[in-house]
């Protein structure tokens, strides 16, 4: 069964405007994280955001947030104020904390595009 | 602080031949993760390495491949007798103790002709 769903494969989004990339998961365990990465076409993996399963707060950084709705088992990036270097491939992922949780689990992406 | 370093960043092998990709971990981190991306696919988890010890390999294919964190020196992604479907990023994380946070590397691009 897949852990981590993606289920739009490419988004567009105009120049300043907010965009939700979704991801849903899958878990029986009760403490895990949440991740997002971005992935340029230069190739490297940067991270954007961390969310864990006890945290009460939505994580934010900057112009990045996580929608994390427990019940629901979602994590979507909001990406606020969008700008054309943000087009990339973006990556959720999760790590099961149970047992040392040494392994993120990703899901298979979102392209954005970012469009003036 | 230098961040994860991968070499060689493009690789080009013939069927047939062996593929060594190097990871050296951020300066005080002792555990290493490797991770494959086929094209147009997520990353996908292969072993997890604490000095001189494989603590996870559940991802690593059965033959041909290989992993090493030897007590001195960079993490060694080894892959034997390629094929072309062995084609893809190879990304290298490290981290300063087990469950803490992942910093990737740049990325090894391994084509086999």
């Amino acid at each position: 069964a897949q852990k981590i769903t993606q289920t739009q494969p490419g988004m567009f989004v105009q120049e300043k405007e907010a965009v939700t990339l979704d991801c849903t998961y899958d878990t029986s365990d009760q403490s895990y994280g949440l991740f997002w990465y971005k992935q340029p076409s230069s190739g490297e993996m940067i991270f954007l955001i961390y969310q864990g399963s006890y945290d009460e707060q939505n994580a934010t950084e900057g112009r990045y947030s996580l929608n994390f709705q427990k019940a629901r088992k979602s994590a979507n990036l909001v990406i606020s104020a969008s700008q054309l270097g943000d087009s990339a491939m973006y990556f959720c992922a999760m790590r099961e904390l149970t047992g040392g949780g040494n392994k993120l689990t990703f899901g298979t992406g979102t392209q954005l595009k970012v469009e003036l | 602080n230098a961040g994860v370093m991968q070499n060689p960043r493009h690789l080009v092998r013939r069927r047939g031949q062996e593929a060594r990709l190097r990871c050296s971990p951020m300066k005080g981190h002792s555990h290493v993760y490797w991770y494959r991306q086929l094209p147009e696919e997520g990353l996908k988890f292969m072993v997890y390495l604490q000095k001189e010890n494989i603590i996870d390999e559940s991802g690593m294919p059965k033959e041909r491949f290989s992993a090493e964190f030897p007590k001195e020196g960079p993490s060694i992604l080894r892959i034997q007798q390629v094929v072309r479907g062995d084609s893809a990023a190879y990304f290298c994380a490290s981290s300063p103790r087990q469950g803490h946070e992942q910093f990737f590397g740049p990325g090894t691009r391994l084509t086999v002709l």
